[in-house]
């Protein structure tokens, strides 16, 4: 499996502080995704950046992209108790196909 | 703009026996994919559709599973017999043409294998 890595596997921090999740992956992309799951609200896809792109905003998110260390990561800044969920990095592979890590859990604590 | 629908939402059956799950996708996107996410996991590709044509099956357990998509539209997954280790969530998504674009998940099945 191609699968990619997330550190860490969860994640729990006091609402008003910053998250960061970093995700590695082993072969070369086409692009990086990641994406958000919670009970209400299923899989939803939070931000695309490119191959060429090195760092990407979208709202309290801001995720970055290292080519040379096959790494990402992901920050979501002033969290809320909203934001509890798990996180999922996907990489685009040359398979065609998109590829999941295994997740990392985020709890915000009120 | 309507999401991706599933159904059933959830379905508990003995081992083998059959089951069968149902995607609509946004209209007009022309991939669709299921997915199968165990529990701590994250989700696994089984099948991906362009139109109504095949573009990777290559995780797809064959010779329990299967998938269709008639017209280019809907789609059933189906499993036959399933065993318990089948036990798990099953997604729905779709995008607008190439696997690179944002895919848009249905809330899914959750299938219980006892």
């Amino acid at each position: 499996s191609q699968q990619g890595e997330e550190d860490p596997q969860a994640l729990s921090i006091q609402e008003g502080e910053n998250a960061t999740m970093n995700c590695s992956y082993k072969t070369s992309i086409n692009n990086l995704q990641w994406y958000r799951q919670n009970s209400g609200r299923g899989l939803v896809h939070l931000i695309l950046i490119r191959s060429n792109e090195r760092e990407k905003h979208s709202g309290r998110l801001r995720v970055t992209l290292d080519t040379s260390k096959k790494s990402s990561s992901l920050l979501i800044t002033a969290s809320r108790a909203a934001d509890t969920a798990s996180y999922f990095c996907a990489e685009t592979q040359g398979a065609q196909k998109l590829v999941f890590g295994q997740g990392t859990r985020l709890t915000i604590n009120p | 703009e309507a999401g991706v629908a599933q159904s059933p939402r959830y379905k508990i059956i003995e081992k083998r026996q059959s089951v069968a799950f149902w995607c609509n996708p946004i209209s007009g996107h022309a991939t669709l994919y299921w997915y199968q996410q165990i529990l701590g996991q994250g989700p696994k590709l089984l099948i991906q559709f362009q139109n109504n044509g095949v573009v990777d099956d290559s995780q797809l357990p064959k010779d329990r599973f299967s998938a269709e998509r008639l017209k280019g539209v809907d789609s059933t997954l189906k499993i036959q017999p399933a065993k318990l280790e089948d036990s798990a969530v099953y997604l729905c998504a779709s995008s607008l043409l190439k696997f690179t674009d944002t895919q848009y998940f249905g809330p899914g099945t959750r299938l219980t294998v006892l």
